[in-house]
């Protein structure tokens, strides 16, 4: 497609269900990010997908995140047993590293609220 | 892990005044971007500016990247320039290292 899509664009969970989050990354792009936004913060870095490599999780903030992507395409963001601190914009970023320059191009986000 | 400094933290413009926005960070990058995040929360690229000087219509950028600082000028602005404006940059691990932002606010 024309840009990073992601879905759903809201989502309102109970506290101690599980979401997951989809993203839609640029064609072709190989390398695909999550991000978390708290209400008036910058943006966190999650976790990084790059090709068929082992993906660098080392800004999930716990064991009840997870991210999946098959190949260069459709990535997804799990969160299980949701908690109220978990309410923040999901972001999802892609860019071709392999190509100059490494500009990242983000989607629209997710914006979870856990009540 | 590299720190990432903005300021001002908020600003408030009339319509038509000039403004400049500093990003610092504490070590060398490989790579650097300008975001403008709009009202409804959209993140929208500005500048990719590791280095040097770039324009963009009433944008301009520049960073210096031996005294670890970026400059994002806004001239003449407009109410729709109106969000935060973020830098990020990456120190070679692959993932950016957003600030905090610059909320801007022009008025009519």
């Amino acid at each position: 497609g024309a840009g990073v899509s992601q879905s759903p664009s809201n989502k309102v969970t109970e506290k101690g269900k599980d979401v997951e989050l989809r993203c839609d990354p640029i064609s072709g792009h190989t390398a695909l990010y999550w991000y978390r936004q708290r209400l008036g913060q910058g943006l966190e870095f999650l976790i990084y997908f790059q090709g068929n490599s082992a993906p660098d999780k080392s800004g999930l903030p716990s064991d009840r995140f997870s991210a999946e992507r098959t190949g260069e395409s459709v990535s997804t963001l799990t969160i299980q047993r949701t908690q109220q601190e978990d309410s923040a914009v999901y972001l999802c970023a892609s860019t071709h590293r392999d190509r100059a320059p490494d500009t990242q191009y983000f989607g629209p986000g997710t914006r979870l609220t856990v009540l | 892990g590299i720190q990432v400094e903005q300021s001002p933290p908020d600003l408030i413009l009339q319509e038509g005044a000039n403004s400049t926005l500093r990003c610092n960070f504490s070590d060398s990058v490989n790579n650097l971007q300008w975001f403008h995040q709009n009202p409804w929360g959209q993140l929208i690229n500005l500048f990719y500016i590791p280095s040097g000087t770039k324009q963009n219509g009433r944008l301009s950028a520049t960073t210096v990247a031996t005294e670890r600082y970026s400059l994002l000028y806004i001239s003449s602005s407009q109410t729709t320039d109106s969000g935060v404006y973020f830098c990020a940059v990456d120190s070679g691990f692959q993932k950016l290292v957003f600030g905090t932002g610059t909320r801007l606010l022009v008025s009519p």
